[in-house]
């Protein structure tokens, strides 16, 4: 079973569609990540949080601990969207990163 | 600062050729990794430095890969008679200590 999982592994919308990706962890972390990543690799860091909410423009990011378990919500959804979105979570004796698979993402206009 | 640079970009060669790839990290981060991603899979840890000391290294690091950072700054990881698994984007990234993560472009490699 991976530490991280996330769902759904493909999301296609419309523009303007309310988006919500799921992750789940199974071991105590420290930090939970959310990364964007566009065709050609680069990797953008989006949020990182122990606890709560955190927002960013049209992106919000959450993580109830108890549950282990974090959302990343999209409002207004945007062709320029579309991306992978990845969950990786990071210990407190490491600052690694274990990764989840990614969700791709495409808006339609 | 002009964040994570890495180099080359692409790399092709043949099977049983050595390979080295460069990571210059953002000046002030003292942690450095590499990570690799294969074609639809999320990335993994290979390794990551503390300064200059290499701090963990992860199991999919064989003794064909090695990876230095001499003076805390640049880092260098080479593998060693390649072989056609390793195809795959090679990543650096940087950070200060328990802070977020930044990605370099990240290095494609494809053994032939």
């Amino acid at each position: 079973k991976n530490e991280v999982e996330q769902s759904p592994q493909n999301l296609t919308a419309q523009e303007g569609e309310f988006i919500t990706i799921n992750c789940s962890y199974s071991v105590g972390i420290s930090a939970l990540h959310w990364l964007q990543q566009h065709p050609g690799g680069g990797i953008v860091s989006l949020f990182m949080l122990s606890s709560g909410k955190k927002k960013h423009g049209r992106l919000i990011a959450t993580i109830n601990i108890l549950e282990k378990h974090s959302s990343l919500h999209i409002t207004a959804s945007h062709p320029r969207d579309s991306a992978v979105y990845i969950c990786a979570v990071s210990f407190y004796n490491t600052d690694k990163l274990i990764f989840g698979t990614g969700t791709r993402l495409q808006v339609f206009p | 600062d002009t964040g994570v640079s890495q180099d080359p970009r692409h790399k092709i060669t043949k099977r049983g050729q050595n390979v080295t790839f460069r990571c210059d990290p953002i000046s002030e981060h003292n942690r450095l990794y590499w990570y690799r991603q294969t074609l639809g899979q999320g990335p993994e840890f290979l390794t990551y430095f503390q300064n200059e000391a290499q701090l963990e290294k992860s199991r999919l690091l064989s003794d064909r890969f090695s990876a230095e950072r001499p003076k805390g700054s640049f880092s260098t990881l080479e593998i060693q008679r390649t072989e056609q698994g390793d195809s795959a984007m090679y990543l650096c990234a940087s950070s200060l200590l328990g802070d977020e993560q930044y990605f370099g472009p990240g290095t494609r490699l494809t053994v032939t």
